[in-house]
């Protein structure tokens, strides 16, 4: 069973940086099948999409975000990671990262991590 | 950017029949935006309920059933029950690699 696990600071600094890894356990993040993906819910609202990476570095970005993303990955450590740069209030959300299975038609997230809570507070 | 619109809030009678829709003002949903649904109860991570328009995920009930309806995709719960209670989004691909999810509707049991 794939297993995904947020990790990263639960407090940063308005105008820093926003800076989170996604372990994947369970399996590999060598997939055909498989993007790798953020996605982020502030208090009290919806979810948003951030973008995702495949495992050979090919991203796709929120235009609304693409200024300020930027998602990697390492291999080797089976983990993707997320840079969000010049961060407000408006960016204190629960960060999670998921799969997003293209196998076929599947064409949905279908493994999430738990999520992750970032604060941006001074 | 596209904006995908959701009901905000819909109420259903237990036993009773809902259909939540997801669309796009520019235009209509189709098979083509592989509509998928989630469902989110407070502090829990969301759930796919659908895929691909209409697949159930693994271990969803049948009440549950998603289709396209006119010019949205629908997601159509029948024989509502309590724990049906959650706020549920739709997820859109919108080509060139970009996802948009729903605002969401926070469906009632009552």
């Amino acid at each position: 069973q794939l297993q995904l696990q947020e990790s990263g600071p639960g407090l940063v600094k308005p105008s820093e940086t926003l800076s989170l890894t996604c372990t994947v356990s369970g399996g590999s993040i060598i997939s055909g099948s498989s993007y790798w993906g953020w996605i982020r819910q502030p208090p009290g609202k919806g979810l948003e999409w951030i973008g995702y990476i495949y495992y050979s570095g090919s991203t796709d970005y929120n235009p609304s975000l693409k200024s300020r993303v930027t998602i990697s990955v390492d291999t080797s450590k089976n983990q993707f990671s997320l840079k969000l740069t010049s961060v407000t209030a408006a960016d204190t959300a629960v960060y999670y990262c998921g799969r997003l299975n293209v196998m076929g038609d599947y064409n949905s997230f279908d493994f999430w991590g738990q999520g992750t809570l970032v604060t941006v507070s001074s | 950017q596209t904006v995908v619109t959701q009901e905000p809030s819909f109420s259903v009678s237990p036993g009773g029949t809902v259909t939540l829709t997801c669309g796009v003002i520019s235009g209509s949903v189709s098979t083509s935006h592989y509509p998928s649904w989630y469902q989110q109860t407070p502090g829990q991570t969301p759930r796919t309920l659908i895929y691909n328009t209409n697949t159930r995920s693994s271990g969803v009930p049948d009440r549950f059933s998603g289709s396209i309806l006119g010019n949205k995709a629908a997601l159509t719960i029948t024989g509502a029950q309590a724990d049906d209670e959650s706020d549920y989004y739709c997820l859109l691909y919108m080509s060139s690699g970009i996802w948009v999810f729903g605002r969401g509707t926070k469906l009632t049991v009552l």
